[in-house]
């Protein structure tokens, strides 16, 4: 799987949007990008994935670039409940795979401020 | 529904003991994981099981480590003669399918002391 690189820590302003990115330039094609948080004192939590379209869900916006080699995770008005640790993973897509385990970096702490 | 949990929460035990720690996976859910997270850094993974039998034990750092899943439901991991380097969050996580594209639902972790 692709590695990532990701910003060590990010400020958002509550209320305001959060935009995080990754880079991930080595992506190869059959790869999705994945985005997981992990809020203190609790296990990681699925975000929102995608292979090469932009991609909304309830929790979040997923851009990606066109030659798919960055993308940035959007939380349209944070809130103090977002402050967590956000995973973005890369990793082999497609159904009937064998192997499911994710590989986590050490991801962007997110600190949402009032 | 029910999420995935653990236990114990917290575990503290001496160097060389024996420690098993407890994965109840979301029912109905045939894949199951464990990672380890120590401090500051991102989970680490160990092992995978598909229904019973463990499909992937390759992230398992030495044969100290075991686990187990002898239903395809719940799962054990037990680790031997627990050195302080062990000490770290172990969670479980399951996912209806182990397929890429199905997210998984990770529990809250059992954080193991080891002094």
């Amino acid at each position: 799987d692709a590695k990532t690189t990701q910003p060590p820590s990010m400020d958002c302003a509550e209320g305001r949007a959060a935009n995080l990115p990754c880079n991930h330039s080595t992506i190869s094609g059959n790869e999705y990008v994945y985005w997981y948080r992990q809020i203190h004192s609790q296990g990681p939590q699925y975000i929102i994935h995608g292979l090469k379209n932009n991609e909304t869900n309830e929790m979040a916006s997923l851009i990606i670039t066109e030659d798919r080699k960055s993308s940035t995770l959007i939380l349209p008005h944070a809130t103090l409940r977002d402050t967590a640790v956000y995973y973005c993973i890369v990793r082999v897509g497609g159904y009937g795979g064998s192997q499911g385990n994710l590989i986590f970096g050490k991801g962007t702490k997110l600190s949402v401020k009032p | 529904g029910a999420g995935v949990s653990q236990t114990p929460s917290n575990k503290v035990t001496e160097k060389g003991k024996y420690v098993e720690l407890r994965c109840d996976p979301i029912s109905g859910h045939t894949a199951l994981y464990w990672y380890r997270q120590s401090l500051g850094q991102g989970p680490e993974f160990l092992i995978y099981f598909q229904g019973t039998g463990a499909a992937d034990d390759s992230g398992l750092p030495n044969d100290r480590f075991f686990a187990v899943r002898p239903e395809g439901s719940v799962s054990t991991l037990k680790i031997q003669r627990t050195e302080r380097g062990d000490s770290a969050v172990y969670l479980c996580a399951s996912s209806l399918v182990p397929d890429r594209n199905y997210e998984q639902y990770f529990g809250p972790g059992t954080r193991l002391t080891v002094t």
